[in-house]
């Protein structure tokens, strides 16, 4: 089956540490990989995708077929960064796009 | 961005009445979405559509309808709403889903 696995649901840290958000998926072919974010209040935006290799906010995110991972990271987090944050991955023939459970991070002074 | 509008930004009904909820967008997009926000869930694709008179089901179809009778229309029906419906709807649009999807800003239900 292919699907997205963000296994914390909320992840806490200090400003100015170093964030990781995790993300697995499970794919048969070549994955094509998003983060999208949801701060308060407002909508769903993409961050960034694999295949642009762009950094956004300071995020990065790589791609690791061998560990079917697509972690995002920033190395100092900020407290703007506190926001919900969700894998996803072209499913469906490239039809449709599909969705982790999302994590909640929470940058704490 | 004020291109993809979700109606209305709140609604509140009860058990088996059927409810619409409205998606327009200005850009013309071939592709749009119907997602559901659930805690513990993330979000979930309802159905899709690839462009006017196409549409196909996502992983929770069920209880659900849908039309795409103009390209920038796609309204999603809930023929007897359920408890288990109450939920943060969201649509969005793109020209691929390669592409970025554009939310709209969601529409919370609720079945009472």
């Amino acid at each position: 089956a292919q699907r997205v696995t963000q296994p914390e649901k909320l992840l806490s840290v200090f400003k100015g540490a170093p964030v990781e958000l995790k993300c697995n998926y499970s794919y048969s072919g070549s994955p094509e990989l998003f983060w999208y974010v949801q701060y308060s209040r407002q909508r769903l935006q993409l961050l960034l995708r694999h295949i642009s290799r762009e950094s956004i906010k300071g995020f990065t995110a790589d791609l690791n077929k061998g560990e079917t991972s697509f972690h995002l990271k920033k190395p100092f987090a900020q407290e703007e960064d506190s926001a919900m944050y969700y894998c996803a991955l072209i499913t469906g023939g490239g039809n449709k796009l599909t969705f982790g459970t999302g994590t909640q991070l929470k940058v704490e002074l | 961005d004020a291109g993809i509008t979700q109606s209305p930004r709140y609604k509140i009904t009860e058990t088996g009445r059927q409810v619409t909820l409205m998606c327009h967008q200005t850009w013309s997009h071939s592709y749009m979405f119907w997602y559901r926000q659930d805690l513990g869930h993330g979000l979930r694709l309802i159905y899709y559509s690839a462009a006017a008179d196409i549409t196909d089901k996502g992983e929770v179809p069920d209880g659900y309808v849908v039309s795409r009778s103009k390209t920038e229309n796609f309204p999603l029906t809930l023929e007897s709403a359920t408890r288990s419906q109450t939920s943060v709807y969201f649509c969005a649009s793109s020209e691929s889903p390669v592409e970025k999807l554009f939310f709209g800003s969601g529409t919370q239900l609720s079945v009472l």
